[in-house]
């Protein structure tokens, strides 16, 4: 069965601290990941997906197919990145994403 | 550019009472879905849709139909309100294939007393 870990409820960082978000996944077929980001009061937006190897807003997030892994790092966190973060896993049915519990990150001056 | 819309965005239902919950996208999206977010759990998939005439059960279907007659719309039904559906439910939508983004809703809040 597909699942998704996110191990942390509450991650609290210091401004300019590196953030580390982790996420692990189980999935016997290639794995297609992604993080969503909540703000607060705003909807769920994509902010990464792993076939696109990009950095938005200071984020990376490498696949380890090895570790079973999609962590989410950002060497320098701002108090801007406080909100809740969902990694996802999309499965065959329906092409729908499989959510992890997400994980709140509250950035602190 | 409106994306996804959610109708309503609060309700307060009394237990056994029905309601429809609706959904509506402008972005020609092929599937849809709904989702409920609870606190600790996550995002947990209700039902989907992956075309007009179609749909799917998720992880949590029971308490729930749902109906897509039209492309761009998407409608969450309870029959009987049960105080264990008190939750916030998010619409999706996304094209078909592999790696497309999701498209969410604003949620509707809707509480069971």
């Amino acid at each position: 069965a597909q699942r998704v870990t996110q191990p942390e409820k509450l991650l609290s960082v210091f401004k300019g601290a590196p953030v580390e978000l982790k996420c692990n996944y189980s999935y016997s077929g290639s794995p297609e990941l992604f993080w969503y980001v909540q703000y607060s009061r705003q909807r769920l937006q994509l902010l990464l997906r792993h076939i696109s190897r990009e950095s938005i807003k200071g984020f990376t997030a490498d696949l380890n197919k090895g570790e079973t892994s999609f962590h989410l790092k950002k060497p320098f966190a701002q108090e801007e990145d406080s909100a809740m973060y969902y990694c996802a896993l999309k499965v065959n049915s329906g092409y729908a994403l499989n959510f992890g519990k997400g994980t709140s990150l509250l950035v602190t001056p | 550019n409106a994306g996804v819309t959610q109708t309503p965005k609060f309700r307060v239902l009394k237990t056994g009472q029905s309601m429809t919950l609706l959904c509506a996208q402008d972005m020609n999206h092929e599937y849809m879905y709904w989702y409920r977010q609870d606190p600790g759990m996550g995002l947990r998939l209700i039902h989907y849709s992956v075309g007009e005439g179609t749909t799917a059960k998720g992880e949590v279907p029971d308490g729930y139909n749902v109906s897509r007659l039209k492309k761009q719309n998407f409608l969450l039904g309870l029959e009987s309100a049960a105080p264990s559906q008190t939750s916030v439910y998010f619409c999706a939508s996304s094209f078909i294939g592999r790696n497309t983004e999701a498209f969410f809703g604003q949620g509707t809040r809707l509480t069971v007393v």
